[in-house]
């Protein structure tokens, strides 16, 4: 069955780094487009940034252009977010979700369960 | 950045009644690319309907969706008790990937 386990959050101090990993299982993860979606304390969801299958084209929010990346190793099935020069509003729990696509449409159709950053001093 | 708008912010419904949720999009979005989750308490969102109107698998056939251009709906036939949540509706047309605000359904 299809998995998706997140790891690496943590309390971190505003300017400081985090890298998020999610470890895929139970897909042949090199074939699907992959996201990160954060949801802040209380909050609605919010889109952060997701990679091509190959890792060759990656798209970002607003709000975190310039200080995340993702990235990806398709030899381990693991999905990867850099987060530089982190703010208190970066605090939130952030999702790995792979993204369905078909003829009739796209979605991320499996989420992981979430890691949780917060960034404080 | 597209902007999608989601009406109304709560629905007061009792279980049996009928649900409707609305997303509006700031500029047109291509059928394909709406979608709409739920999720609960302490969990991850689910998908429910993608490509404005195809339900992902195991998803009860009261859930449906509709609309395009820059209005789209989702209807809940029969409330459930078990859908008492808060529903999101996103599109995948551009980027930034934009996800609406949100509507609770909770029981009146």
């Amino acid at each position: 069955q299809v998995q998706l386990v997140e790891s690496g959050g943590g309390v971190v101090q505003p300017g400081r780094s985090l890298r998020l990993s999610c470890a895929a299982s139970g897909f042949i993860f090199g074939s699907y487009d992959m996201h990160w979606v954060r949801q802040a304390p209380g909050k609605g969801l919010e889109w952060v940034a997701a990679i091509w299958h190959d890792g060759d084209n990656k798209n970002y929010g607003d709000s975190v252009k310039g200080r995340f990346t993702i990235s990806r190793d398709n030899s381990k099935s693991t999905l990867y977010l850099q987060m530089n020069s982190l703010r208190a509003e970066d605090t939130a729990l952030y999702y790995c979700a792979r993204e369905y696509s078909s003829s009739s449409g796209k979605a991320c159709d499996y989420w992981g369960q979430g890691t949780l950053v917060t960034v404080s001093s | 950045e597209i902007v999608l708008t989601q009406s109304p912010g709560t629905l007061s419904l009792s279980p049996g009644e009928r649900a409707t949720l609305s997303c509006r999009a700031s500029q047109s979005v291509s059928s394909r690319y709406l979608a709409w989750y739920q999720q609960k308490a302490g969990q991850a969102p689910r998908l429910l309907v993608y490509g404005t109107s195809s339900r992902a698998t195991g998803i009860p056939d009261r859930f449906s969706g509709s609309g395009s251009g820059t209005d789209f709906t989702l209807t809940i036939s029969r409330l459930e008790p078990e859908d008492f949540a808060v529903y999101y509706c996103q599109q995948y047309g551009t980027s930034p990937r934009t996800f609406g605000q949100g509507t609770k359904v909770d029981i009146k």
